[in-house]
């Protein structure tokens, strides 16, 4: 069974404040690994992919990806009120491309 | 692209009645994925169909569930008797699996109410 845990939350931040979402997976067979983000009664929408160990930025955002230890992050640099949602972490096996999602963490950027 | 439509957005009915919910992949998208998402378990894969073919339907959660893919452009997931417990949002996915695009492009979900 594969496993994909996150805390759920609430993450509550201050506006401007580095955000820190964390996920461990249980396969270690996985080899890509996904950020998405829920607004509340809306569909994910993907907002990073990491497939490497190490960092990858695009913008606000870093995905941290360390596969010895099955652990994946999400840092969102100067929080917005509007990056207040559900993340998602899904994580694919080598070859399948199909993923698994955690729970989601509920994240709360206040004024 | 209008993206993945799904329909209904939300529906209400009664325990024991058949529910039949319906989506629009992607053009061009070769997978087409059905997740249920609830409070209590997250998003489960329920099943999924590549060039229309059925590949895994073990995340179905028992023989009430069904699901078919008759060509490309539409599938549909129905539910038969409904029952209280299957009360969740109802999520259509569609992806192109090529070496690089694993990117899932999901559809507004359908709401459903057993009562």
């Amino acid at each position: 069974q594969k496993e994909v845990e996150q805390n759920s939350g609430p993450l509550s931040v201050p506006e401007g404040a580095i955000a820190s979402l964390n996920c461990t997976y249980s396969d270690r067979g996985s080899q890509s690994f996904f950020w998405y983000r829920q607004y509340s009664g809306k569909s994910p929408e993907l907002i990073m992919s990491i497939y490497s160990n190490g960092d990858k930025e695009d913008g606000r955002f870093t995905a941290q990806l360390n596969k010895a230890s099955q652990y994946v992050s999400l840092l969102i640099r100067d929080s917005q009120p509007s990056d207040s949602a559900t993340y998602l972490c899904a994580v694919a096996s080598g070859g399948s491309y199909i993923p698994t999602f955690g729970r989601g963490t509920s994240l709360i950027v206040h004024p | 692209d209008a993206g993945v439509i799904q329909s209904p957005r939300h529906e209400v009915t009664e325990m024991g009645q058949e529910v039949t919910l319906r989506c629009k992949p992607i053009s061009g998208h070769d997978y087409l994925f059905w997740y249920r998402q609830t409070m209590m378990r997250g998003l489960e894969l329920l099943i999924y169909f590549n060039n229309n073919v059925p590949i895994d339907d073990s995340g179905m959660p028992e023989d009430r569930f069904s699901a078919k893919m008759p060509n490309a452009s539409f599938s549909t997931l129905k539910i038969q008797p409904s029952e209280p417990r299957d009360s969740a949002v109802y999520f259509c996915a569609s992806s192109w699996q090529g070496a690089t695009n694993e990117k899932l492009f999901f559809g507004s979900g359908t709401q459903l109410s057993v009562l």
